[in-house]
């Protein structure tokens, strides 16, 4: 499929290697995040998600860590393989109603 | 599949015509949301419905415009279309306001892609 966001930032990692995707989130007040994975032609699918009373939490090889105090979000993917080529997106709930969605990050895994 | 269908996926038009995508949200979702993606943007929310309802708007052009029907399937209306329309467009769906099913967040469907030649 085409992809998109050809003017993205891209994190470019070893396969096996470990990625950091990082994410600045606008609003203090947003009390739950999701980071979402875009393959090429597909729309959004959710990874993992967390709420701002937490400021950590694992899923299956990856994690997602919040700092309230920076407003900052990263999404930790370990053994990153090359299904993991996508871009991700973090997604930010603001005043309880809708999701606001960060510019977004491509990933590319080299062999 | 992710339960929220999307038709057409790809849609080919001449510039100055109009266009209907067409939303089916997943199974027991009340809200709609659509969003646009271009090929140099993220993700632009354009409008959500709610069990039939406009909740919220975000950047839609006064070309575009949507609604959700009784059996809560939802249609896109682009009209007078412009090259700067081309664009995948993505329709998601939640339970509530704001989300639901095994995490609160939305549900994609997997985008049309509009060309506008």
């Amino acid at each position: 499929g085409e992809s998109v966001g050809l003017h993205l930032p891209t994190l470019s990692v070893q396969e096996g290697d470990n990625s950091i995707i990082n994410c600045a989130y606008s609003n203090s007040a947003s009390d739950y995040f999701i980071w979402y994975k875009q393959e090429s032609g597909k729309g959004p699918q959710f990874i993992i998600d967390i709420r701002s009373n937490m400021d950590k939490r694992q899923g299956q090889r990856v994690t997602v860590l919040l700092n309230k105090t920076v407003k900052h979000l990263s999404l930790q993917i370990a053994a990153t393989q090359p299904g993991d080529s996508a871009v991700y997106f973090c997604a930010e709930l603001q005043y309880g109603q809708n999701f606001v969605f960060g510019p977004g990050t491509r990933l590319s895994v080299l062999p | 599949d992710s339960g929220v269908t999307q038709t057409p996926k790809h849609l080919i038009t001449a510039t100055g015509q109009r266009v209907t995508l067409r939303c089916s949200p997943r199974s027991g979702d009340l809200s709609v949301y659509w969003y646009q993606q271009s090929l140099d943007q993220g993700l632009q929310f354009l409008i959500q419905y709610y069990n039939g309802e406009e909740r919220a708007k975000g950047n839609i052009l006064e070309r575009f415009s949507a609604q959700q029907f009784p059996d809560l399937h939802s249609e896109l209306n682009l009209s007078s279309l412009e090259l700067g329309d081309s664009a995948l467009y993505f329709c998601a769906s939640s339970v509530q306001g704001t989300g639901g099913g095994n995490h609160y967040g939305y549900t994609f469907g997997s985008g049309t892609r509009l060309t506008v030649v």
